[in-house]
């Protein structure tokens, strides 16, 4: 049975770097598409990015320039680095499987709160 | 404000018929791309409940249906159950923004 689980930090500074790991188990890493995908308080979803485990990269324009994605395959565990944090980037934040066949995601983690605040 | 238009909320009695809408544009959902559903529970692992506009994976019930028509696509839920109280997001891919984008959510509530 796929299973996700995100860790990380549940406190970040504003202007410090966000850093969250999801860890993959009962699957094999490869050769997949895997997604970060978060939810603001009281909002709705909004999908951060992609990275295949070859270690390509596709990101939500809107963050682009404060995203970097990372894949470790023998640890079977990719990770979301998130620079310049603010208040605006408190969220419940999940890390799932991606389908770029139909663009769908098909298994998700819990999630992990995430609140940016001094 | 998100590209595709869910209402806030929809409520039901238990047995009873309810359907989401989700409205989007020509830059989506009119675009040809497919048509996703999820449900969510606070504290629980989120659930894709509907791909590629009316496929429901294995372990769905068949109480949940979804379809697609030009730039809208809807979910129903028949034969409504307690269980069923949750948040409920459409997904589809936009060519404007060049993003995998979500609809706001609508929280079902079982009366």
């Amino acid at each position: 049975q796929v299973q996700l689980q995100e860790s990380g930090p549940g406190l970040v500074k504003p202007s410090e770097t966000l850093s969250l790991t999801c860890t993959l188990s009962g699957h094999s890493i490869s050769p997949f598409y895997w997604s970060w995908i978060r939810q603001s308080p009281g909002k709705g979803l909004e999908w951060i990015g992609n990275i295949y485990s070859s270690g390509s990269t596709n990101f939500n324009p809107s963050l682009k320039s404060r995203i970097i994605m990372s894949v470790d395959t023998s640890k079977k565990q990719f990770s979301l680095r998130l620079t310049s944090v603010t208040a605006a980037d408190t969220a419940i934040y999940y890390c799932a499987r991606f389908s770029d066949w139909l663009g769908y995601f098909d298994v998700w983690g819990r999630g992990t709160l995430v609140t940016v605040s001094s | 404000q998100s590209v595709l238009t869910q209402p806030p909320s929809v409520s039901g009695a238990p047995g009873q018929r309810v359907t989401i809408s989700c409205t989007g544009s020509t830059s989506n959902i009119g675009a040809a791309y497919d048509v996703h559903w999820y449900q969510l529970l606070p504290g629980t692992v989120p659930k894709l409940l509907i791909y590629a506009n009316n496929n429901r994976p294995s372990g769905v019930p068949d109480r949940f249906s979804g379809s697609k028509s030009g730039t809208s696509a809807s979910l129903a839920i028949t034969g409504l159950q307690a269980e069923d109280e949750a948040d409920y997001y459409c997904q589809s891919y936009d060519t404007s923004l060049s993003a995998w984008v979500f609809g706001g959510g609508t929280k079902l509530t079982v009366l």
